[in-house]
C-alpha cells in the first residue's frame, strides 16, 4: 500500500497553463505539507495543512493554492504556470505537527516542467 | 536569518566509514533530522537527535551537539546502494523544519 500517493508523476504544460496536483496519505496523519525542490535541490516548504487548518503559507505566490477537502488530501493547484515553476513538487505527511513534525513520509514527486 | 550548512558533495569507498557533517544556525531547536534521498526519488526518513549524543541504528549513526549547533551522521561498511544525498534538517522555535541543500555523496568500489 503507498503511503502517501500524488498526481501526476509528471507534468510538462505550456507557460500561462492552470494545473493541479493531487496528494493522497492513508497513514491516518494529521499534518500534510507541500514541499518545492528545485534544480539546486532546496527543499522548500510551500505550505502546511494539520485537520483541514492552514498553518504554515510560505511566501510563494498568491498562484499557487492549496485546497484540503479532508485531512487525508491536500491538494495543489497552480494558476497562469510560469517557466520559474519547473521543478519537483512533494507531497508529505507527519503526526501531529508539534510532536514530530520532521518525522515526515513523503510522496513520489511531481515533475513539472513548464515550456 | 536561519542556515543550515553542509559539504555538497563526498567521496567514499565501498566498505570504508564516512562522516557528514551539518551546522546549524537557527531561531530555537526542536531537534534535529537526517534524510536520505536517492536521485529521482522522495526523501525517507533516516535518524531523529533532540539530546546530545550518539544514537545508533545499524549501520547508520547520528550524534549532536546543540551547545556547538553541530550535527554528524556516520555510515559504515559504505554499500554501493548509500549513494544518495544526506539531508539535514532541523525544527526551530515555531516548530518549521528547516532544510540543509543535502550532501551527495558518492560510493566508489
Amino acid at each position: 500500500d503507498t503511503a502517501v500517493s500524488q498526481t501526476p508523476k509528471y507534468l510538462v504544460t505550456q507557460m500561462g497553463n492552470d494545473k493541479s496536483i493531487k496528494c493522497e496519505q492513508n497513514l491516518g496523519h494529521d499534518t500534510m505539507y507541500w514541499y518545492k525542490q528545485d534544480s539546486k535541490k532546496f527543499l522548500k516548504i510551500m505550505f502546511s495543512y494539520n485537520n483541514k487548518e492552514l498553518i504554515i503559507n510560505e511566501t510563494v505566490p498568491n498562484r499557487f493554492s492549496p485546497k484540503s477537502p479532508d485531512k487525508a488530501h491536500l491538494n495543489l493547484h497552480i494558476n497562469s504556470l510560469e517557466l520559474g515553476d519547473s521543478a519537483v513538487y512533494f507531497c508529505a505527511s507527519s503526526q501531529d505537527w508539534r510532536e514530530a513534525p520532521g518525522t515526515q513520509y513523503f510522496g513520489p514527486g511531481t515533475r513539472l516542467l513548464v515550456l | 536569518g536561519q542556515n543550515i550548512d553542509q559539504p555538497t558533495e563526498m567521496t567514499a569507498t565501498e566498505g570504508a566509514i564516512v562522516q557528514i557533517n551539518c551546522t546549524y544556525q537557527t531561531s530555537g531547536f526542536n531537534g534535529l533530522f537526517w534524510y536520505q534521498q536517492h536521485a529521482g526519488e522522495a526523501p525517507t526518513f533516516l535518524s531523529y537527535n533532540v539530546l546530545d549524543g550518539l544514537e545508533e541504528k545499524g549501520r547508520f549513526s547520528s550524534f549532536l551537539s546543540r551547545s556547538k549547533g553541530y550535527s554528524y551522521l556516520l555510515l559504515k561498511e559504505l554499500q554501493m546502494k548509500d549513494s544518495a544525498s544526506y539531508l539535514c534538517a532541523v525544527i526551530d522555535s515555531n516548530y518549521q523544519l528547516i532544510w540543509g541543500a543535502g550532501t551527495k555523496l558518492i560510493i566508489k568500489p
